[in-house]
């Protein structure tokens, strides 16, 4: 069964860099596409972007220029990294799987438990 | 962007009711549409994948389908455990896009 855990500071300075990681267990990262996705306390939810196994990475336009998600295969690990953060970045964060092929979009199948980082001073 | 018009955003229901979730996509897409259900401290979990597809595990009283831009997750007979939030994503393009839920409460 795979199974996805973010760990990182739950607690990050405003205009600071948010660094979150990814392990996964019971599977391998290679072949798939793994995803960040975040929750506002009480809100909905916001896919970030994401990186395939390779290290091809795609992000959302809206946070395109403060993003960075990467992929250590060896360690089998997915990395976020948020740069300028403002209370708005105050959620849950989570790292997901999806089942996304070369030739067709993929559902998430996989998620972490998720994990809070508050912004605050 | 794709947007995705969810409703209602509460819904209050009894055990036993036929319960009836719609999203709206802001333009017309393949069926990559999936439904997720959200217990609070919880990960969301998958219910429907393609619009329309059981995921393996799900009991068979929930169910999606799709009409032009407008997709509905069903719930033939709500149960105890279906009390949750429920989100629409749709995974045709980038940026995936979700809809912002719907809250199903005891009546």
């Amino acid at each position: 069964q795979v199974q996805l855990q973010e760990s990182g500071p739950g607690l990050v300075k405003p205009s600071e860099t948010l660094s979150l990681t990814c392990t996964v267990s019971g599977g391998s990262i290679r072949g798939y596409y793994w995803s960040w996705i975040r929750q506002p306390p009480g809100k909905g939810l916001e896919w970030i972007g994401y990186v395939y196994y390779t290290g091809s990475a795609r992000y959302n336009p809206s946070l395109k220029s403060r993003v960075t998600v990467s992929v250590d295969t060896p360690k089998n690990q997915i990395s976020l990294k948020l740069s300028s953060v403002t209370a708005a970045d105050t959620a849950v964060y989570f790292c997901v799987r999806d089942r996304s092929s070369g030739y067709w979009p993929g559902e998430i199948d996989y998620w972490g438990q998720g994990t809070l980082v508050i912004v605050s001073s | 962007d794709i947007q995705m018009t969810q409703s209602p955003s509460t819904l209050s229901a009894s055990v036993g009711d036929r319960v009836t979730i719609t999203c709206r996509a802001s333009q017309s897409f393949s069926n990559w549409l999936a439904w997720y259900q959200q217990k609070p401290g919880k990960a969301p979990r998958l219910l429907i994948y393609k619009a329309s597809n059981l995921q393996s595990g799900v009991p068979s009283r929930f169910s999606g389908s799709e009409s032009g831009t407008e997709f509905t997750l069903t719930i033939s007979s709500l149960q105890p455990d279906d009390f949750a939030t429920y989100y629409c994503q749709q995974y045709n393009d980038y940026p995936w896009t979700f809809g912002l839920g719907t809250k199903v409460e005891i009546k």
